[in-house]
């Protein structure tokens, strides 16, 4: 079966450090990937998304970037991190089209 | 584009009782996909119901349902018997046939009272 992970769960940083998140998928090929961010009380923000090795879409212009360097690894990063990037990022996948979404436990990412 | 409206932030129920949770939606896209899915406190996003766009016959998934209204751009998930367990954030979002373009409402917070 397939499985979803994404770590950390918890994240305290300085503004101004960089940032890595990482998600991978199991037990699928060739998956589309996505990250999202939630704002306390808030519903999904899309970030980017991804449809294969190196293919990065961007919906929202920001201070984060992303990649895809494997096909079931997508890695959310950012080189300085502002206090507006705190909140609770989430990574989805989907494999066949117009299936569900299928969402990792999420990241709490607090900046200081 | 896509929107999602979701005009409850907070909705309580009486355990064992039945619940409804608004969602409207707009889209100009004439294939797509509606989903309602449940945010527990430990903040796991879990799919609770899916509906095609094409078919007429409302999803059913043991307690949970929908009533969809095409034509008026509405999709209401209907919680019978209500259980403490049912107490989370509910999300109704929409997907295009590209799946690439999934769009979330604000969510609704569900308490259910013993």
């Amino acid at each position: 079966s397939q499985t979803i992970h994404q770590w950390p769960a918890t994240l305290v940083q300085p503004v101004g450090s960089p940032l890595s998140l990482e998600c991978t998928v199991e037990g699928t090929s060739n998956p589309n990937l996505y990250w999202y961010r939630q704002a306390a009380g808030r519903g999904l923000q899309l970030l980017f998304y991804s449809v294969g090795i190196g293919q990065i879409s961007s919906e929202v212009p920001q201070n984060l970037s992303a990649s895809r360097p494997q096909d079931r690894q997508f890695i959310l990063s950012s080189k300085k991190l502002l206090l507006s990037d705190s909140g609770f990022y989430l990574c989805a996948w989907t494999g066949q089209p117009n299936q569900p979404q299928h969402f990792g436990d999420g990241t709490r990412l607090s900046i200081l | 584009a896509q929107t999602v409206t979701q005009s409850q932030p907070e909705m309580s129920v009486q355990e064992a009782e039945t619940v409804t949770l608004s969602c409207t939606y707009d889209t100009s896209e004439s294939d797509y996909y509606l989903f309602w899915y449940k945010q527990p406190p430990s903040r796991q996003m879990i799919l609770v119901i899916r509906q095609e766009a094409y078919k007429q016959q409302n999803a059913t998934e043991n307690r949970f349902s929908v009533n969809f209204q095409k034509a008026a751009k509405s999709f209401s998930l209907k919680i019978s018997d209500s259980q403490l367990g049912d107490a989370a954030m509910y999300f109704c979002a929409s997907q295009t046939n590209n799946n690439n373009d999934m769009r979330f409402g604000a969510g609704t917070r569900l308490t259910v009272k013993p």
